[in-house]
This record gives structure tokens, sequence and C-alpha cells, in this order.
């Protein structure tokens, strides 16, 4: 059973750091694209970031570029997303989601039940 | 930026088909794909690649597309069908969300 458990999240203040962390289980890890999607309270979802099978791809939406950085170790079987510059409307709930489609990793096969960063002072 | 268009809400008898809409612009050159949120759940995936279902995801589930629309239709709607849907695709370097649209079951 494919299992994805994030963790890192809470309270932060405008301007502040934040690290989050997602552990996979019960798939390989190092096979699958790997993806951050938030929502922020009562609104949709978000695409956030995502990292290829080989971490050397990133991506990431226009709103977080130059503040967020996406990374994976394989060999803990763990992504993370460091969050820089904190700003009131980051305020969310991030899943991770992983990508099992290895061609075009367009899609979100099993997602992790979140955790939730509030950025207020 | 790309952008996909659902309506907010649609409701439907129970037991009768539910569809809902996805729009946007050259639609039918890429893949989409459908989620189901719950309230208080993470979302899942029910349709992929416009009209495939995962395992587990039931047969009354059923994607198509057509011009610059696809469609996520729902069989014999049950009352457990009420959610959250959103459709998803990727254009190029990003991934995109439609809106969401919430099912209503009556």
């Amino acid at each position: 059973e494919v299992q994805l458990l994030e963790s890192g999240g809470g309270l932060v203040q405008p301007g502040g750091s934040l690290r989050l962390s997602c552990v996979a289980s019960g798939f390989t890890f190092s096979t699958d694209a790997m993806t951050w999607v938030r929502q922020a309270p009562g609104k949709g979802l978000e695409w956030v970031s995502t990292i290829g099978r080989t971490g050397t791809t990133t991506y990431y939406a226009p709103s977080v570029k130059g503040r967020f950085t996406i990374s994976r170790d394989d060999s803990e079987s763990t992504l993370y997303l460091q969050m820089n510059s904190l700003r009131a409307d980051d305020t969310a709930i991030y899943y991770c989601a992983d990508s099992s489609d290895i061609t075009t990793s367009e899609r979100f096969d099993n997602w992790g039940q979140g955790t939730l960063v509030t950025v207020s002072s | 930026s790309y952008e996909l268009t659902q309506p907010l809400s649609v409701s439907v008898a129970l037991g009768q088909t539910a569809t809902i809409s996805c729009g946007g612009n050259n639609i039918g050159s890429k893949n989409v794909h459908w989620y189901q949120q719950k309230l208080g759940q993470a979302p899942v995936l029910v349709i992929y690649r416009d009209n495939n279902r995962p395992s587990g995801i039931p047969e009354r589930f059923s994607g198509s597309k057509s011009g610059n629309t696809a469609t996520l239709t729902i069989s014999r709607a049950q009352a457990g069908d009420e959610a959250d849907y959103y459709c998803q695709l990727r254009d190029s370097g990003t991934w995109v969300f439609g809106g969401g649209t919430l099912l209503t079951v009556l």
C-alpha cells in the first residue's frame, strides 16, 4: 500500500522559513516524480512544485519561484520543500503526491494527508 | 498562463447521472485527469488520461473529451459521491488545476 506522510507544517511569521518533509513507502520512490500541491482554506487545489525522478529537473509555480526549493533524498524515500520568505497567502494545507507515469509525470496518483502551514504574525 | 474552467456547482438526484465539465484552450491535445476530494480528506485520482479509471474506482465514473471541453460523468449517483471534483492537466512545465466543482447529490 502506497503511503505518503507529510510533516513540518506549523505557525510561522511572515518572512520566516519552514521545511516540509514527505516520507514515502509502499512503492519504489526513486522511480516516481514527486510534487507538492497546496490548498488554501476554503479554496481549490494549486500546484506548487515538481521534481523529476532523477532530482535534476525541478519546476515551480510562478507564485513560489525563487522562494521555495524542492528536493528529494531517494536513500530515505523522502521529499522536501524548503519554504523561505513566507507570506500570508502561502497559508494552506500542503500535500505531497507521486506520479508513476514515468514518461510524462502528468498526473498525481497518490496523495498524502497534508500538513498545514499558517503564516501569521 | 493556461486556465481550466469548471462550474462552481452541479446537483444531481440520487441514482441519476451527473456531468461535470472542464474547459480549456486546445484541451483536445492534452491529457486530462480528474480528482475527487471529499470534505476534510486528501484528493483521490478517479480518471486519468481522459477516460481511464485507476484500480479501485467504480465503473460508474467515466471521462470523455470533445472540442475544448473534457467531461467527468458519474452514473447512478450515490450520496457518497458528494465531493469537490477537480480537472487537471500538464501544460509544458506547469501543472494546472481547474477551480473545482462541488457535486451535491439530492
